[in-house]
């Protein structure tokens, strides 16, 4: 079955400066790529995604690149703010959804 | 915009109990999902449904069932709680086979204690 493996686990830059999380996938038929942001208190929110037919998709600070050759594929946060501070969760799709363990993102002050 | 909505929201059990999580959408959607969630282990996949009075397993569904009699609820049961099955549960619904456009929708998450 399909194994997605995300890092880092905890993550920590400086306000304004860009945050990078990285994740790998097993299952070379996997074709759906999104990520999820998670709050406090709250479930995963879906923020950016990508089908396996694009490299890269960009929404305002947010963008995610797919290399599937290598089966990895990226989420960068440019200008980071303080309301970025949450988990970030990939996830890949072939037949049921996948998720990764997780990246707590601290953004510093 | 209710979306997805979770009862109840914190429970605390001994073990032996049963209980049911009661999952309800208003998006009309086919497609619904449960989740635990563990410290250090992601979301993963309880059960699901592709639609009204159909389910399948997912990749933990050992412990629990469930049941989709309407197509806007999809119930989550343990029948008796074991302290391994202390979580945080999460609900999802999607429009169809997840794709482009065509997102999860979570719950905000029901927190149940195991004693």
């Amino acid at each position: 079955g399909e194994n997605v493996e995300q890092h880092p686990s905890t993550l920590s830059v400086q306000e304004g400066d860009s945050a990078v999380i990285k994740c790998t996938y097993s299952d070379s038929a996997s074709n759906y790529f999104p990520w999820y942001k998670q709050e406090l208190g709250k479930g995963p929110q879906l923020i950016i995604d990508i089908r396996s037919n694009v490299g890269e998709k960009k929404d305002q600070r947010i963008a995610v690149t797919l290399n599937k050759t290598a089966k990895h594929f990226s989420l960068h946060i440019t200008e980071t703010q303080p309301e970025d501070s949450a988990v970030y969760f990939c996830a890949v799709r072939d037949d049921k959804i996948i998720f990764g363990k997780g990246t707590r993102l601290h953004i510093l002050p | 915009n209710a979306g997805v909505t979770q009862t109840p929201k914190f429970r605390v059990l001994k073990t032996g109990q049963s209980m049911t999580l009661l999952c309800a959408q208003d998006m009309n959607h086919e497609y619904m999902y449960w989740y635990r969630q563990d410290p250090g282990m992601g979301l993963r996949l309880i059960h699901y449904s592709v639609g009204e009075g159909t389910t399948a397993k997912g990749e933990v569904p050992d412990g629990y069932n469930v049941s989709r009699l309407k197509k806007q609820n999809f119930l989550l049961g343990l029948e008796s709680a074991a302290p391994s099955q202390t979580s945080v549960y999460f609900c999802a619904s999607s429009y169809s086979r997840l794709t482009i456009n065509q997102p999860q929708h979570f719950g905000d998450g029901t927190r149940l204690s195991i004693l």
